[in-house]
């Protein structure tokens, strides 16, 4: 009985490059929340999806940030020509409805831009 | 104004204190309410969740709600070395539409042997 999967654990990666983040929700669940948290902060919301749809993206940036849940496979988080400020732990939460009484956490990715 | 706020700390408490930790929140239609603990590097654990005003015990622990002062407290008794993390406070923002969990900072607490 899986919690929620997230992978990398850690990533590095040089300004410029792209960074793909993966999240495999708790099985049979088809809510997924993406956190942001800096160092020394609390978590920052990012977006909210059900399965191929957006929800929410209100915590996201415009621009180099996108984040998908396809029908099959894993959520995936992608920021594109990262900064040394996307530098952060990326937590994804899933949920098997819309109460966020249900939030499962996963480990986090913690993305280091050199 | 921040929409949840905590104070930072560090909070320090000798070993077998009460530990309080305190939380505002500015969206006055918030009905449900979180306590997770955050261990360095590690994920954040739910240890707690309020709705109604006034207390909820489990345990150690014990959460208040005074919705009419946008309140929520978390207290912790016979505080433990093992007790030393970040408590982050979260409300509910939302509707019956969409949900989405809005945290404050964290307020690192150290309990001391």
């Amino acid at each position: 009985n899986a919690g929620v999967m997230q992978n990398p654990r850690h990533l590095v990666r040089r300004r410029g490059q792209e960074a793909r983040l993966r999240c495999s929700p708790v099985k049979g669940h088809s809510h997924v929340y993406w956190y942001r948290q800096l160092p020394e902060e609390g978590l920052k919301f990012m977006v909210y999806l059900q399965k191929e749809n957006i929800i929410d993206e209100s915590g996201m940036p415009k621009e180099r940030f996108s984040a998908e849940f396809p029908k099959e496979g894993p959520s995936i988080l992608r920021i594109q020509q990262v900064v040394r400020g996307d530098s952060a732990a990326y937590f994804c939460a899933s949920s098997p409805d819309r109460q966020v009484e249900k939030l499962f956490f996963g480990s986090g990715t913690q993305l280091s831009v050199l | 104004q921040k929409e949840v706020e905590q104070n930072s700390g560090p909070l320090s408490v000798p070993e077998g204190a009460i530990a309080s930790l305190n939380c505002t929140y500015s969206d006055r239609g918030s009905q449900s309410f979180f306590w997770y603990r955050q261990y360095s590097g590690k994920s954040p654990e739910l240890i707690m969740s309020i709705y109604s005003n006034g207390d909820k015990e489990d345990g150690r622990f014990t959460a208040q709600l005074n919705k009419a002062s946008q309140y929520v407290s978390l207290l912790i008794r016979d505080s433990q070395p093992s007790d030393s993390a970040t408590y982050l406070c979260a409300v509910n923002i939302g509707d019956t539409g969409f949900q989405k969990l809005v945290f404050g900072t964290g307020t690192r607490l150290l309990v001391s042997p």
